[in-house]
C-alpha cells in the first residue's frame, strides 16, 4: 500500500512569510508524528497526534509553530513568520497506534524548507 | 530523559568488508523499544528493525545482524559483506514512555567499490 506522503517536497520562502507543510499518513494509522532534521540539531521531535488530538506538543520550538490534524488523517504543520533558523527538512511519520511502548513509525520523504 | 549515542560519525569500508555500527542508549523506562533506520541519499528514513527491551535474542536477516545487550545498554548493527548500495546514514532510535522517538546523531557509512 501507499506510504506516508508529504507535500511540497521542497519549499523556498522569504523570511517573515508563513508556510504550510502537509502530511498524509498511511491509511489506517491513528498516530502521526512531526520531526525536524537539521544539520546542527539532528532529528528532533516536534509534535504527535493520536487521532485529531495532540497529547504532546513539547517539541514545538516556539509559538510560531502550530499543527493540526483533521479527520484522523491529513496533518498540516504551519510555521508563521519564518526565520532562517527554521530551514530544515521536516519529516512526518505515522504508526498504526500510539501504543506503549512505541509502535513502529514509518516516515515520509520529508519537506525541505529553505528560508531566505 | 532518554539519550542515544552513536559515537561513530563516519565509517568508510571497501565493498565486501563487514562493518558494525555502534549504538548506546540511556533510559529510565523499564519497557522500551530500540530501532535502526537507514537514510539513503534520497533522504527518506527507512525502517530496518525493532527490538523490545525484553527480547535480547540477537537476529540475523540476510546480510544484517543485530546485537542487543541490556547489560551494556547497547544495540549494535552489523552489515556482512557490505555493498555500495549500503552507503547511507544509519540512525539508532529509542522509544519508550514518551511516544516520540529519540534518535542518535547518525553514522554515515560509505562503502567504496
Amino acid at each position: 500500500g501507499a506510504g506516508v506522503s508529504q507535500s511540497p517536497s521542497n519549499k523556498v520562502t522569504e523570511k517573515g512569510k508563513d508556510v504550510e507543510l502537509r502530511c498524509d499518513p498511511i491509511s489506517g494509522h491513528t498516530a502521526l508524528y512531526w520531526y525536524r532534521q537539521s544539520l546542527g540539531q539532528g532529528l528532533e521531535f516536534l509534535i504527535y497526534f493520536q487521532g485529531n488530538s495532540a497529547p504532546d506538543k513539547s517539541g514545538l520550538p516556539s509559538d510560531r509553530f502550530s499543527a493540526e490534524r483533521t479527520g484522523g488523517s491529513v496533518s498540516t504543520l504551519t510555521i508563521q513568520r519564518t526565520q532562517q533558523e527554521d530551514s530544515a527538512v521536516y519529516l512526518c511519520a505515522s504508526s498504526l497506534t500510539e501504543g506503549f511502548p512505541t509502535d513502529t513509525q514509518y516516515f515520509g520523504p520529508g519537506t525541505r524548507l529553505t528560508v531566505l | 530523559a532518554q539519550k542515544v549515542t552513536q559515537a561513530q560519525t563516519e565509517i568508510s569500508v571497501v565493498e565486501k568488508e563487514d562493518v558494525t555500527l555502534d549504538c548506546v542508549y540511556e533510559t529510565r523506562d523499564t519497557t522500551y523499544y530500540l530501532f535502526w533506520y537507514k537514510q539513503p541519499p534520497s533522504g527518506e528514513l527507512v525502517f530496518l528493525i525493532r527490538r523490545n527491551s525484553f527480547d535480547e535474542q540477537n537476529e540475523i536477516s540476510g546480510r544484517y545482524s543485530w546485537n542487543f545487550q541490556k547489560s551494556t545498554s547497547s544495540f549494535n548493527f552489523t552489515i556482512t559483506a557490505s555493498q555500495v548500495v549500503d552507503s547511507a546514514v544509519y540512525f539508532c532510535a529509542l522509544g519508550g514512555s514518551a511516544r516520540q522517538l529519540t534518535f542518535g546523531s547518525g553514522t554515515q557509512l560509505t562503502v567504496l567499490p
